[in-house]
This record gives structure tokens, C-alpha cells and sequence, in this order.
């Protein structure tokens, strides 16, 4: 069946160095969409993406999806301590399942 | 309201006591899934309503789990005869109308959740 794959699980980084998470996906999907996870909160939504090779911004996040609509990154530069949390990727495809990745935790050290 | 209500906020019961869980969507959300969320792990996808009806029940773990929506709003996810593995975070969220067939879905509201403990 379908599966997301997320990686890496967790990252530990020092405040101000980037970080990267990366999601894959084993069948071409329609869009996908990015949620942020607190500590003790629930998922909120990022963004969506929807066309292939998309790349979108939101000050130091940039979110990419690939050209074959499989796979997608999102990318923080500068990481504050405020970027603490878990990051979920959603991907959508036409074989009616709506599938999370695992999630990456992000422990910033300040 | 503003947001995806849920309640309890926090159920702790016997294993082998039947619970409800109660989630109130966004109003003008016809999409509601249930996911349910153990300490440190990703989303477990249980159930998905479209209006009423659930297209997609696949998740559910047990027959032990049920879920309804009536009225094309508030929806109840019952366990019954919990046991101790049930205890987890149950999510709730809404969205506008997922079309399943295209794979295009609007982004999904989430409430604070159901923290339930089984004793």
C-alpha cells in the first residue's frame, strides 16, 4: 500500500545551524502538506504544495516538491530555539489514503 | 467556534469501562478524521467521515471501536471494553471536502485532543 517515509526521526542542532527533513513517498502524490507539531500541542498547518517542482517560502522555512511528486523537504535555515517541535509531512494520492510520515523531531540547542 | 473542539480534555477509566470521545468540527467543515497519537509516535489514521457517512473506516483497530457523525457536524469515537493499549492521544480534525478520487484535500484543523489513560 501506500507508505511516507520520514527521515531522520530526530535531529539535535545548535541554535543557528540549519536543518533539513525529507519526506518520500512510494506512489506519485497530489499534494502534500507540512504540519508543526509543539511539545504537548496538537499538528498546525504549514503549507501545501501541489505542483511538481514547487518550491514555497515562509521567512527561514522553504519547502520543496520534487519534480516527480514523490518526494518533498522542508528546510530551516538558522534554526531558533522557537523551531522546537515535531515536523509532519501529509501526503494525498488518488488511492484514497490520506498518510503522515513519522515525524522529525527538532531539539534546538541554545 | 474558531476551532476544532474536543472533550474530554483528559479521561482516565478502568480497563474494561466503555469511553466517548466527543469532537465539534468547524462549522462549515463537511470532512472529519480521527487519529489517534501515542506518547512520542506519529498520527495513526482510524476513521474519516464525509458528511455522515464513512467512506474509510480502515483504521479502526478493533471492533472495540466505533465512530459516528450526525447531523454533518459533531461526531463521537466510542471504545469499548478499553484496555490498557488504548490509552494514546485521540485527535480530531476537519477540513473542507477531501476529494478522494483526485487526491485533493484542503488542509486539516486539529483540535487540543483527548488525552485517555486506562488504568
Amino acid at each position: 500500500g501506500q507508505q511516507v517515509m520520514q527521515i531522520p526521526q530526530y535531529q539535535h542542532v545548535q541554535e543557528g545551524e540549519d536543518f533539513t527533513t525529507y519526506c518520500n513517498s512510494s506512489t506519485t502524490l497530489s499534494n502534500i502538506q507540512w504540519y508543526k507539531q509543539r511539545p504537548g500541542g496538537h499538528p498546525v498547518f504549514l503549507i501545501q504544495l501541489v505542483k511538481s517542482g514547487e518550491v514555497k517560502k515562509q521567512k527561514r522555512l522553504t519547502f520543496q516538491f520534487g519534480e516527480a511528486k514523490k518526494n518533498s523537504s522542508l528546510h530551516i535555515t538558522a534554526t531558533q530555539t522557537t523551531d522546537v517541535g515535531t515536523y509532519f509531512c501529509h501526503g494525498s494520492g488518488n488511492t484514497g489514503k490520506l498518510i503522515f510520515g513519522q515525524g522529525t523531531t527538532l531539539q534546538v540547542k541554545p | 467556534g474558531a476551532g476544532v473542539s474536543q472533550s474530554p480534555s483528559n479521561k482516565v477509566t478502568e480497563k474494561g469501562k466503555d469511553v466517548e470521545l466527543r469532537c465539534d468540527p468547524i462549522s462549515g467543515h463537511t470532512a472529519l478524521y480521527w487519529y489517534r497519537q501515542s506518547l512520542g509516535q506519529g498520527l495513526e489514521f482510524l476513521i474519516y467521515f464525509q458528511g455522515n457517512s464513512a467512506p474509510d473506516k480502515s483504521g479502526l483497530p478493533s471492533d472495540r471501536f466505533s465512530a459516528e457523525r450526525t447531523g454533518g457536524s459533531v461526531s463521537t469515537l466510542t471504545i469499548q471494553r478499553t484496555q490498557q493499549e488504548d490509552s494514546a492521544v485521540y485527535l480530531c480534525a476537519s477540513s473542507l471536502a477531501w476529494d478522494r478520487g483526485r487526491g485533493l484535500n484542503s488542509p486539516l484543523h486539529f483540535g487540543n485532543g483527548t488525552r485517555l489513560t486506562v488504568t
